[in-house]
Parts: C-alpha cells; structure tokens; sequence
C-alpha cells in the first residue's frame, strides 16, 4: 500500500528566511501527489500538485515543489515565509484514482 | 458563499448516543468525500459517494453510516458514540470521483464523546 512520511514534526522558521518541508513517499508506479495546508480551525487547502511533466511545480501563495523520483520525494519550498503561513502542511499521495493518502502533517511555526 | 459547509461545527456527546453531522456543497461537483482527523493530526478517509453512489468504503465500523439525499449532500450517522470516536470529521467534494480534480474541504466538525 501506498504512504506517506513527513519527517519533521514541528518545524519554526523566521519571518523572510526561506522554507522547506520534506516529505517521501512510498509507491510502484508514477504517483500523483499533493500538498495541502491547514490553518488553525480550518480545512484544508490545496497548494498545488504533480501528476506529470515538469518535475517543478508552482502553487499558489509562492509555494513550489519538486518532484525527485530517485529520492521518492515532493519537497514543498517557498523562497520567503510570512507570519500568515503558520499553518498545518500535508502531503499525500493518489494511492488509486480515487483515494488520497495523507502523511501525519508538519506544523510550521513563524517567528518574527 | 461557502462552497462546502458542514454542521454542526462543535459536537459534544455521551457514549452511546446517536448524532448525524450534516454536509452540503453548493460547487455542482459529482463526488463526495468523509474524512476522520484523529487528535494526532492523522487524516483517513472514510467514505465516498459518486453521485449518490458509493465508492470507497473504508474499514469503518458499520455504526457509521453515510447517506447521501442527493448529489449536494452527504450526512454521516454515528450510532452508539464511543471515545475512539472523538475527532475532527471533514467533508469534502470533488467535481468527479479521480485524485486528478481538486478536493474541497469543508470546515470540520470537532466531535467529542464522553
């Protein structure tokens, strides 16, 4: 079956510096993955996806992520972090067309 | 306007009640979706519907029961609350039932059983 791991648990960055959240995954085939944000009392929100093609994707918010088939990863970055992005992150992976496996989340913190 | 709202936002409950969370969408989409976030932030789906048919049944206890009225609503049953049920339950929606088209969440409902 398919999974999915987030490594980091609680991650604290500082406002301007840059960001990066890992995740891996865990499939045969080609996957469709996903990452998806949380904020507090909130759903969740798509920030972008990667089915095929360039293995850099864009999302929305000036998130980015990068697909590395060698290392079964999708890393989630963004350049410069703001307060408003404190948030829960998932990623997740299609385990079929119809099923979304979600990894256990990774909660940024924002200092100033 | 909310494009998937669910009710009620906050349940409390006694072990052994009987309570129904309430889902609409108002995106025209075809597929909707139940979720379970346990207190470790752990996201599962437990439930699919396809214009008002099934897809995927997780391995759910058959207390919980999905219904869907119609294509815009999916209502989830709990029958005989238990402790372990205490969580986050997220509905969602899909224009159709593949990965490929975005999931729109709603909001939560926080269930708490004592």
């Amino acid at each position: 079956a398919q999974s999915v791991t987030q490594p980091d648990i609680h991650i604290t960055v500082s406002e301007g510096a840059s960001l990066e959240l890992r995740c891996n995954y865990s499939y045969g085939a080609t996957p469709y993955l996903f990452w998806y944000v949380q904020s507090p009392g909130q759903g969740l929100q798509l920030l972008l996806k990667y089915f095929s093609g360039d293995t850099l994707v864009q999302g929305i918010k000036g998130f980015e992520a990068e697909f590395k088939r060698s290392q079964s990863s999708f890393n989630l970055r963004k350049p410069s972090v703001h307060w408003s992005d404190a948030a829960e992150y998932f990623c997740a992976v299609g385990e079929s067309f119809q099923k979304l496996v979600f990894g256990t989340g990774t909660r940024l913190l924002v200092s100033p | 306007d909310t494009a998937v709202s669910q009710t009620p936002k906050y349940l409390v409950t006694q072990m052994g009640n009987d309570k129904s969370i309430k889902c609409e969408q108002n995106l025209g989409h075809d597929t909707m979706y139940w979720y379970k976030q346990d207190s470790k932030k752990f996201l599962k789906i437990m439930f699919s519907y396809n214009n008002k048919e099934l897809i995927i049944n997780e391995t759910v206890p058959n207390r919980f029961s999905p219904k869907s009225p119609d294509k815009a609503h999916l209502n989830l049953h709990i029958n005989s609350l238990e402790l372990g049920d205490s969580a986050v339950y997220f509905c969602a929606s899909s224009q159709e039932e593949d990965i490929g088209y975005e999931q729109y969440f709603g909001p939560g409902t926080r269930l708490t059983v004592t």
